[in-house]
């Protein structure tokens, strides 16, 4: 079946330094999400990518659809004491409803 | 715009029970999808409905089953709890079936004794 695999699995870095962290498929993806998830809540939705070579960003936070489909990335500028959570990326081919998550980044700051 | 809505957000069951999980999407969407997260596995992919159809589903026992309602509200049950049903259950909502952005609510988080 379909694998995402996300790297790194985690990080710690000082507040201010920069980040990036990627996805790769074993196969194509015609939408690339990206997403944040806090202890005990639900995943919260950062970006969301829909065209190959696409580059958008969210304040901080910059995505990028691989122009193969089948990797995407994301970086985040001058981090924070509040962007420490997990860090997801999810891809959907195809027309089906389902989305495939890549195992998460866990991104810890240290102020 | 309200957010999705998971009830309830905490459940203990003992083994052998049913359990019921409730998901109310955001107004206007027609798509919700459930994911069963656990520290081993990660997101799960369950089951997605929309417009009361199942539309898509994951590789998990027919223990799991779910329904959508005319109002897009949906439930899941899963039957004959083991202890490895013990998991974050968390519901997706998305204005259409497939690509487009899909929303999270809290979760309910199950835990089987």
């Amino acid at each position: 079946g379909q694998q995402l695999n996300q790297s790194p699995q985690s990080m710690f870095i000082q507040e201010g330094e920069d980040v990036s962290m990627n996805c790769t498929s074993s196969s194509i993806f015609n939408t690339w999400l990206w997403y944040k998830q806090d202890p005990g809540e639900g995943p919260v939705l950062l970006i969301a990518l829909y065209k190959a070579g696409e580059l958008t960003s969210n304040g901080r936070l910059t995505a990028q659809f691989g122009i193969t489909r089948k990797d995407s990335f994301l970086n985040i500028s001058a981090s924070i004491p509040s962007d420490v959570g997990i860090y997801f990326c999810a891809g959907r081919s195809g027309s089906q409803g389902n989305l495939i998550f890549g195992k998460g980044t866990k991104l810890s700051v240290k102020p | 715009k309200a957010g999705v809505t998971q009830t309830p957000r905490y459940l203990i069951k003992t083994r052998g029970q049913q359990v019921t999980l409730s998901c109310s999407p955001i107004s206007g969407h027609r798509s919700v999808s459930w994911y069963q997260q656990t520290p081993g596995q990660g997101l799960q992919f369950l089951f997605e409905y929309f417009s009361e159809t199942q539309r898509n589903k994951g590789n998990f026992p027919g223990r799991f089953s779910g329904r959508q309602f005319s109002n897009s509200r949906s439930e899941m049950n899963v039957s004959t709890l083991e202890l490895g049903d013990s998991a974050l259950y968390l519901c997706a909502s998305s204005p259409t079936t497939g690509g487009t952005e899909a929303f999270f609510g809290q979760g309910t988080r199950l835990t089987v004794v």
